[in-house]
């Protein structure tokens, strides 16, 4: 079926350092693909999206590049800041009415 | 425009009692998604609501049910609680459906069983 895989957690970067987080996918389709932040007590939200091959999604200085051949979107950020302390998931839709699909998230934490 | 509500935030019940969660999606959206999210299993993906109606269903059991009223306003039931049952569980609303939309979560109900 339908998955999301993301890097295993937790990653601790100091404040301005660079952040990559990975995600692959497997689809039977193709897909939309997502990445949500969840902050600590909060529901998620979404951060960037991308729906075709290609496509660059960017949103608060994160960008993800949908990249089809290596069934990809690594979510990146040149410089974090400890607001950005929170959990990532990566996740995919593909067209239609089917639900998304969640990576198991990624804990991002950023210290000063 | 206010996002999604759900409520309460919190809750607290006993095993084999059930529980009904509230959500209210964002006003113009019609498809409404639940998801349990735990620890251990992450987000999986309860039902889906679509103008009343059922579009799209997880794999739980049937103590899990929902429903949609005609103002997309969403409930969610579970009945005989287990312990495994305490999660977050979070609601999320559409325009139309998944697809190339994204969802906009609320910030979720969390039961815990004990």
């Amino acid at each position: 079926g339908d998955s999301v895989t993301q890097m295993e957690g937790p990653v601790t970067l100091s404040e301005e350092a660079f952040l990559t987080i990975n995600c692959t996918y497997t689809a039977t389709g193709y897909p939309s693909l997502f990445w949500y932040v969840q902050y600590p007590g909060e529901g998620l939200q979404l951060l960037l999206k991308a729906t075709k091959a290609d496509d660059k999604g960017s949103n608060k200085g994160f960008e993800a590049t949908y990249r089809k051949e290596t069934t990809s979107f690594h979510l990146e950020k040149g410089s974090v800041q400890v607001s950005d302390s929170a959990v990532y998931f990566c996740a995919l839709s593909l067209s239609g009415n089917t639900p998304l699909v969640f990576g198991k998230g990624t804990r991002l934490s950023v210290i000063a | 425009k206010a996002g999604v509500t759900q409520t309460p935030r919190y809750l607290i019940k006993t095993r084999g009692q059930q529980v009904t969660l509230s959500c209210s999606p964002i006003s113009g959206h019609r498809s409404v998604s639940w998801y349990q999210q735990t620890p251990g299993q992450g987000l999986q993906f309860l039902f889906e609501y679509f103008s009343e109606t059922q579009r799209n269903k997880g794999n739980f059991p049937g103590r899990f049910s929902g429903r949609q009223f005609s103002n997309s306003r969403s409930e969610m039931n579970v009945s005989t609680l287990e312990l495994g049952d305490s999660a977050l569980y979070l609601c999320a609303s559409s325009l139309a459906g998944m697809g190339d939309y994204g969802y906009t979560f609320g910030s979720g109900t969390r039961l815990t069983v004990v």
